[in-house]
């Protein structure tokens, strides 16, 4: 299976600042078709996660635009330009490229 | 809108079986695949199985292969996840997952909508 290593795993930020979450996987993310099925979930304390950034960098509907995804190959970012209380809770990065799918450990993004 | 209730956990005993039906609204059911993904409490999120739109294709997790089967309803909107055997291991909330229209299983990596998820906790 395809290990997905996230870093750090947990995040203390300072309210209107940036933050930047990593995500490595252990093979390519480039699926046949072209695409780079990696994904980011955001996962609330008390809530289901909820997926956020789709094919590395697309926005899912509803989601602000601080945050944004980046990467390719191997090497995936999510960043949020300025943190908001409303963004605290946990985050998954996902491949859906290699079966089965897999996910990262979560990152941990509270308030300092 | 898109609405996924997962309904059926509980307490049960380690060898013992459970039924989670997953009922959907909001969007045209039987067009689309659906997955299960599992969440131990405190731990990440892990995969289970998935099942395709027609409910031709399935695909397990090595960790529940052989012991939870996944099926749907499409006249009733449903998917199913029966889960015999149960370990303490099995003990997580499980979340049934909307994906994409048409997928086969193997191509469903979409993971777009999740429900509210139903806790199952397997203890003596």
């Amino acid at each position: 299976d395809v290990v997905m290593t996230q870093s750090p795993l947990s995040l203390p930020v300072t309210l209107g600042q940036p933050a930047s979450i990593s995500c490595r996987s252990s093979q390519s993310l480039v699926y046949s078709d072209g695409n780079t099925y990696l994904t980011w979930f955001q996962q609330r304390p008390g809530q289901s996660p909820r997926r956020l950034i789709y094919k590395v960098s697309k926005w899912d509907s509803g989601v602000p635009d601080r945050f944004s995804g980046s990467g390719s190959g191997t090497d995936f970012t999510l960043k949020i330009s300025r943190v908001e209380a409303e963004d605290v809770g946990v985050y998954y990065c996902m491949q859906g490229t290699h079966w089965p799918p897999t996910f990262g450990q979560g990152t941990k993004v509270e308030i300092k | 809108q898109v609405q996924l209730v997962a309904s059926g956990g509980g307490v049960v005993q380690p060898g013992r079986s459970l039924r989670l039906p997953c009922a959907a609204s909001g969007f045209p059911f039987s067009t689309y695949g659906i997955h299960w993904v599992r969440q131990a409490p405190g731990k990440g999120l892990e995969w289970v199985a998935v099942i395709s739109f027609d409910g031709s294709n399935k695909n397990y997790a090595d960790s529940v292969k052989g012991r939870f089967t996944i099926s749907r309803d499409n006249s009733k909107n449903t998917v199913y996840l029966q889960m015999n055997s149960l370990r303490a291991e099995d003990t997580a909330v499980y979340y049934c997952v909307k994906d994409r229209r048409y997928c086969s299983s193997s191509n469903c990596n979409q993971f777009d909508y999740w429900g509210q998820g139903t806790l199952v906790t397997v203890s003596s």
